[in-house]
């Protein structure tokens, strides 16, 4: 059980597109979900913390006009980069945690890598 | 509030003992550690919370000590498997943000 998915793997557009990732919590209900940011050789970097039917809380340094989070439902969270640049390009990584699970365990999505060019 | 690992990077063989350190700045509620190979998401190998926890699986355990906010993972008699990126994530409080640490990378050589 507790098993996320993450729509696309990968995706590569132009710069001044609008790309949107999907994540997925395919056999539970999310309480919250994360979402992340990965630079090659480095560690992931919270971006944002979405909980379901409320704005997300972004960390300081993320332009959330730039990155656009909606969790609708309790199993569904999206990340929209608006008009992409390459400084975008990164490899994002989605996680939630089960409200049922009562733990604060997170599960992983596999990670979208994310190309612009 | 991004917590430090030691060390940065290590390489040991096979059957060799290894230990990697996690020290934050803050107040822990909990503290989780991951495994990452190179191009796939993290996987989750434990979680310990406040209180004095010690933990382990096969090979691998972990203690944390929340008064000095550490938590050190034991890998004992490693294997090439163990190789790869390992990251502490930490978490002030039940259900909030979660912070990785700034990770290790182990190469475990024949």
């Amino acid at each position: 059980g507790a098993v996320v998915s993450q729509h696309p793997s990968w995706v590569i557009c132009k710069s001044g597109t609008s790309v949107k990732i999907e994540c997925r919590s395919l056999d539970f209900q999310a309480t919250t979900m994360f979402w992340y940011r990965q630079f090659p050789k480095q560690s992931l970097m919270l971006m944002a913390t979405s909980n379901e039917g409320s704005k997300a809380t972004y960390e300081q340094g993320v332009e959330k006009d730039k990155f656009l989070i909606n969790h609708a439902s309790l199993t569904l969270s999206t990340l929209t980069v608006t008009s992409a640049h390459p400084e975008a390009s990164s490899f994002y990584i989605c996680s939630a945690i089960s409200r049922e699970m009562r733990t604060d365990t997170q599960y992983f999505g596999p990670g979208t890598r994310l190309t612009v060019l | 509030q991004q917590p430090v690992q030691s060390p940065q990077a290590v390489i040991l063989r096979e059957g060799e003992d290894a230990v990697i350190n996690c020290s934050s700045s803050k107040a822990l509620y909990s503290v989780h550690w991951y495994r990452q190979k190179h191009g796939e998401a993290p996987v989750f190998l434990m979680i310990l919370l406040k209180g004095g926890e010690q933990k382990g699986h096969e090979k691998i355990s972990a203690s944390f000590n929340e008064k000095k906010q550490q938590s050190s993972l034991y890998l004992t008699a490693s294997q090439l498997s163990y190789s790869g990126t390992y990251f502490c994530g930490t978490s002030p409080n039940t259900g909030n943000q979660f912070y990785f640490g700034t990770g290790t990378s182990l190469t475990v050589i024949p």
